[in-house]
């Protein structure tokens, strides 16, 4: 089952833009991940953000997490068309195997 | 270096024929994961070994679906009397040590279409 939901499911902008995609999750976690996936197949971790954190930088990313709310926001300022790809949070709740959520499909237009 | 490779990177059989999926892992990464996934879906867990053994086989659909690793290192998924609904993409991933606060590293998955 998936542990999380996106939202957006899509989302469309122009390079240059801003990119806000969000992630609910169910239970308490150890840590939430971000991880982007070209074309459906494999996925390159981009963030990890643990339980007693609130905010990580990482180049053009930036990651909130609020556990009180179970919610975190993947930010990606100035978009480029080479970002459009789909994202998901994943979280270790309580073992050591990742629980993805649904997923946001990121499309930017030159 | 190399990261984690599958083979095959497509595999298309009948229903109800046996197929094994092969994942090499990152050299030196203890910990290993295999989930699928369906289109327009995120990956959903099968199981993971620590070294040679399965420490959590929990997202097995059901008893067709086995997966070994009996050196620690390169992993068999097997799936015996295929079904329709098994199509999907398997992905592999790795770890140095246990997974639990590490970044997964994905192999780029073998697609499995069950005709």
């Amino acid at each position: 089952s998936q542990q999380g939901e996106e939202d957006p499911q899509a989302l469309s902008i122009q390079e240059g833009e801003n990119a806000t995609m969000n992630c609910s999750y169910k239970t308490s976690i150890n840590n939430l991940q971000w991880y982007r996936q070209n074309s459906g197949r494999g996925l390159v971790h981009l963030i990890l953000i643990r339980s007693n954190e609130r905010e990580k930088h990482s180049g053009r990313l930036r990651v909130t997490l609020d556990t009180s709310k179970k919610s975190s926001s993947l930010l990606i300022t100035a978009s480029r068309a080479a970002d459009t790809a789909s994202y998901f949070c994943a979280t270790d709740p309580d073992t050591d195997k990742l629980i993805f959520g649904t997923g946001t499909r990121l499309q930017v237009f030159p | 270096g190399a990261g984690v490779s599958q083979t095959p990177s497509n595999k298309v059989t009948e229903k109800g024929k046996y197929v094994e999926l092969r994942c090499d892992p990152i050299s030196g990464h203890t910990a290993l994961y295999w989930y699928r996934q369906s289109l327009g879906q995120g990956p959903e867990f099968l199981i993971y070994f620590q070294g040679t053994g399965a420490a959590d086989d929990s997202g097995l659909p059901n008893d067709r679906f086995f997966a070994v690793r009996p050196e620690g290192s390169v992993s068999t998924l097997k799936i015996q009397r295929t079904e329709r609904g098994d199509s999907a993409v398997y992905l592999c991933a790795s770890s140095y040590e246990r997974a639990r606060g590490n970044e997964q590293f994905f192999g780029p998955g073998t697609r499995l279409t069950v005709l």
